[in-house]
């Protein structure tokens, strides 16, 4: 079984600093992990993905993320905030078979940005 | 055309009343999955589809059925829709470790 845990369903940061949204997750098999960002009144746009190879991984807009397995983390960061980053974050993990499988996803973390 | 399409993406509909949403994609991918959303819930899986006789459900299939009708299509229906499922709903395919989501169907039950 897989869950993933988003702490913090709402992120307030200013204009210019560190951005950083938690996800931990669960898995009784390896895991592919995801972060998708959805603007308001818009679709899933995904971010970056974790499939086993680097564990830090490069993602678009400046967002990576790092995957610790001691941890069972997979925070995602941005060195500095945007006002155009301000959207809700959503981490998800998957199984790792490159076959593909039922994606399942955190709670979501709203990120405000202030001038 | 996008890859994944989903129709209608919004739909007022009264309660009690049968609705079908339509999902259809141009991917080739064998999987499909439909998921709904609620705010501060995240997505949550429905349906799931692995090929065209495979057919499984999600954490909340209560009040919902789907249909594969081909491998480029797949349905979800609400046989007696009720205010509560009221939400966002998003088709998805994949294949190896690559996900396409279409763009949503907002679905409001009076």
């Amino acid at each position: 079984a897989q869950s993933v845990t988003q702490l913090g369903s709402h992120v307030s940061v200013s204009e210019g600093a560190l951005v950083l949204l938690r996800c931990n997750y669960s898995s009784s098999v390896p895991p592919y992990l995801f972060w998708y960002v959805q603007y308001p009144n818009q679709g899933l746009q995904l971010l970056l993905k974790y499939t086993s190879a680097a564990t830090l991984v490069k993602g678009i807009n400046g967002f990576e993320a790092e995957f610790k397995k001691s941890e069972t983390s997979f925070h995602l960061t941005k060195p500095s905030a945007h006002m155009s980053d301000a959207a809700e974050y959503f981490c998800a993990v998957g199984p790792g078979n490159n076959q593909g499988g039922k994606l399942i996803f955190g709670q979501g973390t709203e990120l405000s940005v202030k001038p | 055309d996008a890859d994944v399409t989903q129709t209608p993406r919004n739909r007022i509909t009264k309660t009690g009343k049968r609705i079908m949403l339509e999902c259809s994609q141009t991917k080739g991918h064998d999987r499909m999955y439909w998921y709904r959303q609620d705010p501060g819930l995240g997505l949550q899986l429905i349906y799931y589809s692995f090929d065209v006789k495979d057919i499984n459900k999600g954490e909340i299939s209560d009040g919902y059925s789907v249909s594969r009708q081909a491998q480029a299509k797949f349905s979800l229906s609400l046989e007696s829709a009720i205010p509560n499922q009221t939400a966002l709903y998003f088709c998805a395919t994949s294949a190896r470790y690559g996900y396409t989501f279409g763009s949503g169907t907002r679905l409001t039950v009076v």
